[in-house]
């Protein structure tokens, strides 16, 4: 069974630019998680997307914002890229509101590096 | 707040020997607790959680963690460590004071080096 997957493995962009992250969930899963990992703050959570609602938050800006496709697959935005947005963007899916929601499995990650 | 605790930023063993990496969690009411390791340049992999139930949890390649409700610790544990183990470990909580169960709160992260 194939994991979740991202796309892409990196990414650069300048200051001011937009960035899109993309991610598949497994098979068979509705919900997708979007995580930040970056340098001295750890990981953490930004959005939480099921049947294509946005269903949670982290604290992060509006500059940051996502949807989710009729397959389930998501994609990430960030606008206007400041330079402290560089970091490993990763992605997890889990089995949605409707069966196990409280797993949750993760892609490799994109890295995103803003110059 | 609401927050877990790795308070080992790196943890040595040699191999063979038992290992134990230390997680506490300062949250309110039920919390959901999971372990999670992460090799250099991947993603995360999940190795186990608590939900409910039997204290002892026993998860992936032979981890396994005890969770302490009196001392609010959630430690990961393996008998007989291995130089393949070494790699970056995630302690992580969710529950109701996390906005909901689907919202991991990540510790810091534990560097494990298994030395030959």
């Amino acid at each position: 069974e194939a994991g979740v997957t991202q796309s892409p493995t990196h990414l650069i962009k300048t200051r001011g630019q937009q960035a899109t992250l993309r991610c598949s969930p497994i098979s068979g899963h509705t919900s997708v998680y979007w995580y930040q990992q970056a340098l001295g703050l750890g990981l953490q959570f930004l959005l939480w997307y099921d049947e294509g609602e946005e269903r949670n938050r982290g604290n992060f800006p509006p500059r940051f914002s996502g949807r989710q496709f009729p397959n389930y697959s998501s994609e990430l935005n960030v606008n206007a890229l400041e330079l402290e947005d560089s970091a490993l963007y990763l992605c997890a899916s889990s089995l949605g509101l409707a069966g196990d929601t409280d797993t949750q499995y993760f892609g490799p990650g994109t890295r995103l590096t803003v110059l | 707040a609401q927050s877990v605790a790795q308070p080992e930023d790196q943890v040595n063993v040699a191999e063979g020997n038992p290992l134990t990496v230390k997680c506490t969690y300062s949250v309110s009411g039920n919390p959901y607790l999971f372990w999670y390791v992460q090799y250099p340049n991947r993603g995360l992999q999940f190795l186990l959680k608590y939900i409910t139930g039997d204290n002892l949890v026993k998860g992936s390649y032979g981890f396994e963690a005890e969770f302490n409700k009196s001392q609010t610790s959630f430690h990961l544990k393996k008998p007989s460590a291995l130089v393949s183990d070494s790699a970056l470990y995630f302690c992580a909580v969710s529950g109701s004071f996390s906005g909901g169960y689907n919202k991991l709160i990540f510790g810091a992260g534990t560097r494990l080096a298994v030395h030959p």
